[in-house]
C-alpha cells in the first residue's frame, strides 16, 4: 500500500521552462490538496480538490494550475517557472474532513 | 483569511520535562484539530486529533481543546530526543485543511 506518491522526488528548472507533478493515492480518498513548505512558512494551500471534477484556489494559487485527472491522480502545473516557485511541495489525500491528511514524500524544486 | 497562529519557536526543553505547544485558530465554524509532527526533510505525519472540548490523551501526549477562546495545545510528556521535530497545528474549517506555520521542538539531552 504505497498511500499518497509524488513524483519528481527533486527537479531543477530555469525560469520560464513549465512542468508538471504528479500525485497518485491509493487509499480512494475524495479529497486532495497542494501545498508548498518554504522556511518558516509552514505549509501553504496552493490548490485543493475537494472531490472528482471540482478544483478550488487556495492561499497562494498564483502561478500554478491543478487537473484533476480521476479520483485517483491530483496533478500540479507551473507554466512558466519563476526563482520565487522555489520550494518544497507536498501533496495530501483526505479521505473526509475529520480524518488525517496523507502526505507524499514531497517534491524539492529549485528554479534557477 | 482563516489562520493559524503558532509560535514559530524555537521550543528548548530537557529531556524527560513537559513540552507545551500553543495553537489559536480564527475560524469559529472549526470542528477538527489536527496536531502533525514534521522532522526535517520529511513529510508531515499526524499525531493527534481532537474533536471535542477538554483533553485527549495517547500515551505521552495531550491535546486540549477550547472552542471558546479558539485555542488547541499539545503537551508532550517524558520528552525525548526523537520529539525534537516541528509540530504543526491544522484545522479544518470546511473542505480545506489549513495549517500553523509550526513550533520548532529541541529537546535537550
Amino acid at each position: 500500500n504505497a498511500g499518497v506518491t509524488q513524483t519528481p522526488k527533486f527537479q531543477v528548472l530555469k525560469t520560464g521552462q513549465s512542468m508538471t507533478l504528479q500525485c497518485a493515492q491509493d487509499m480512494n480518498h475524495n479529497s486532495m490538496y497542494w501545498y508548498r513548505q518554504d522556511p518558516g512558512m509552514g505549509l501553504r494551500l496552493i490548490y485543493y480538490s475537494a472531490s472528482e471534477g471540482t478544483t478550488d484556489k487556495g492561499e497562494v494559487p498564483n502561478g500554478y494550475n491543478v487537473s484533476r485527472l480521476n479520483k485517483r491522480e491530483f496533478s500540479l502545473r507551473l507554466e512558466s517557472a519563476a526563482p520565487s516557485q522555489t520550494s518544497v511541495y507536498f501533496c495530501a489525500a483526505l479521505g473526509d474532513r475529520d480524518t488525517e491528511a496523507f502526505f507524499g514524500q514531497g517534491t524539492r524544486l529549485t528554479v534557477v | 483569511q482563516k489562520e493559524v497562529e503558532q509560535n514559530s519557536g524555537p521550543l528548548s526543553v530537557p529531556e524527560g520535562a513537559i513540552a507545551s505547544l500553543n495553537c489559536t485558530y480564527s475560524d469559529r465554524g472549526s470542528q477538527s484539530f489536527f496536531w502533525y509532527r514534521q522532522y526535517s526533510g520529511k513529510s508531515p505525519e499526524l499525531i493527534m486529533s481532537i474533536y471535542s472540548n477538554g483533553d485527549k490523551e495517547d500515551g505521552r501526549f495531550t491535546a486540549q481543546l477550547n472552542k471558546a477562546s479558539q485555542y488547541v495545545s499539545l503537551l508532550i510528556r517524558d520528552s525525548q530526543p526523537s520529539d525534537s521535530a516541528t509540530y504543526l497545528c491544522a484545522v479544518t474549517p470546511d473542505d480545506k485543511i489549513i495549517f500553523g506555520k509550526g513550533t520548532r521542538l529541541h529537546i535537550l539531552p
